[in-house]
């Protein structure tokens, strides 16, 4: 079973500043099969960036997806007021889908 | 354009079942493969459960295998869950979310989500 370990927990940033999400992975994980959520309070999570690096249809390019192997990285250029929320990353492996434990972007 | 909305969430007691629905519309739904994720409240993103598109091959989490069944309706365009023995720990809110294609693992559409909460 492959473990997804997001850091950090929490960041807190400014709008206009970058923001560098990060997730590690127990194991290789295949690059197709990992992806990355937006969720803001009350709704349902929105698919950001498969393949670890395909923007979604709609995603702005202030959205970046990167990595490979264990460690993947979900980068946010510069972020607006909307962009402050809870970032999961996804894998699946062997049938199985596991979420990473999420990292929220806040308001400094 | 795609809409998912479940509905059959509610207030149960420890041990007591319940089943979900997700009505599907907008795409061709026996052509993708669809998945159950819950969120506890306050809490993160757990999968519960995944089917193809033609309802023969299944997954469980360890979570829930052996009480919780997924199944679909291709006439209805309707997915279904069906949750027996619950804990007070399957409390949250249900969402169904389609695999975005055959190639891509991921969940390109999601439902709003219903709330099951597990309590005496």
């Amino acid at each position: 079973e492959i473990v997804l370990t997001q850091s950090p927990g929490t960041l807190s940033l400014s709008p206009g500043e970058r923001a560098t999400l990060s997730c590690r992975a127990s194991q290789s994980v295949t690059s197709s099969y990992l992806a990355w959520y937006q969720q803001k309070p009350g709704q349902a999570p929105r698919l950001l960036i498969y393949g670890a690096s395909s923007r979604a249809t709609g995603i702005p390019d202030r959205f970046s997806g990167s990595g490979s192997g264990t460690d993947f990285t979900l980068t946010i250029s510069r972020l607006e007021p909307e962009d402050f929320a809870v970032y999961y990353c996804q894998q699946y492996d062997y049938s199985r889908w596991a979420f990473g434990q999420g990292t929220k972007v806040e308001i400094k | 354009e795609v809409q998912l909305l479940e509905s059959g969430g509610g207030l149960v007691q420890p041990g007591g079942s319940l089943r979900l629905s997700c009505a599907a519309s907008g795409f061709t739904f026996s052509s993708y493969a669809m998945n159950w994720v819950r969120q506890a409240p306050g809490k993160g993103l757990e999968w519960v459960s995944s089917i193809s598109g033609s309802g023969s091959s299944t997954h469980y989490a360890d979570s829930v295998k052996g009480r919780f069944t997924i199944s679909r309706d291709n006439s209805k365009n309707t997915l279904y869950l069906q949750m027996n023995s619950l804990r007070a720990d399957d409390t949250a809110v249900y969402y169904c979310a389609k695999k975005y294609s055959t190639s891509w693992y991921c969940l390109d559409n999601w439902g709003l989500g219903t709330l099951v909460t597990v309590s005496s």
